[in-house]
């Protein structure tokens, strides 16, 4: 593993199902982070985690859960996938939460019908 | 408040200069960031600017005015490979980033 991976990389779901996308970093980030792109708009923070153990919720936590057991591993769950659900998420990382660079995963293109 | 805006699109000659706008609003802020997204892949991280001023890093350039509000992202001798989105975020108070929602650079041969 060579920065920050996530699986899978695409995924068609049927509503009402439960989801999650996995994410692995192994550059021993304390923070990380899920995002939502949606055409039009800008990157959305869903959640976040300072450091394992923690985590926080971002601009559009509904509907999404997090946790954080370990440091390299930070997975984001849709307990009743909805259709407005579709879209890219992409997890990332930082050193620090103040850190100037985050790092980002390749992205799961999610499709709920 | 907060928010922040860019143009949707822009479109420029390879070899030439183009400089992308990004203009915001917030009462806490910790830094003005640029990041490329070419289309289908992740984005990843151009420069970083706290302080006013210009930071050059090899044919890109960033500037910030935190009175304004403002930054912009100049791009020179531009190459096919520079056509990508262009993303400018400012990381607010609570150290999380507040994102526009992107320039779309199209590069013309």
């Amino acid at each position: 593993i060579a920065g920050i991976t996530q699986a899978p990389t695409s995924q068609i779901l049927a509503a009402g199902r439960r989801m999650t996308l996995r994410c692995t970093q192994d550059m021993r980030h304390n923070a990380m982070y899920w995002y939502r792109q949606d055409l039009g708009l800008g990157l959305r923070l869903i959640h976040y985690s300072n450091t394992a153990g923690t985590t926080g919720k971002g601009e559009v936590p509904d509907g999404y859960s997090v946790s954080r057991a370990n440091t390299d591993d930070f997975p984001l769950t849709l307990a009743s996938a909805v259709p407005s659900q579709t879209s890219v998420y992409f997890c990332a990382s930082s050193a620090e939460p103040d850190y100037n660079e985050q790092f980002f995963g390749p992205g799961t293109r999610l499709t709920v019908l | 408040g907060q928010n922040i805006d860019q143009p949707t699109e822009m479109t420029a000659t390879e070899g030439a200069i183009v400089q992308i706008n990004c203009t915001y609003q917030t009462s806490g802020f910790n830094g003005l960031f640029w990041y490329q997204q070419h289309a289908g892949e992740a984005p990843t991280f151009l420069s970083y600017n706290v302080l006013d001023g210009l930071e050059e890093k090899g044919r890109f350039s960033s500037f910030l005015s935190r009175s304004k509000g403002y930054s912009y992202l100049l791009l020179k001798e531009l190459q096919m490979k520079d056509s990508a989105s262009y993303l400018c975020a400012f990381m607010d108070s609570n150290y999380q980033l507040i994102w526009g929602a992107g320039t779309k650079l199209i590069i013309k041969p």
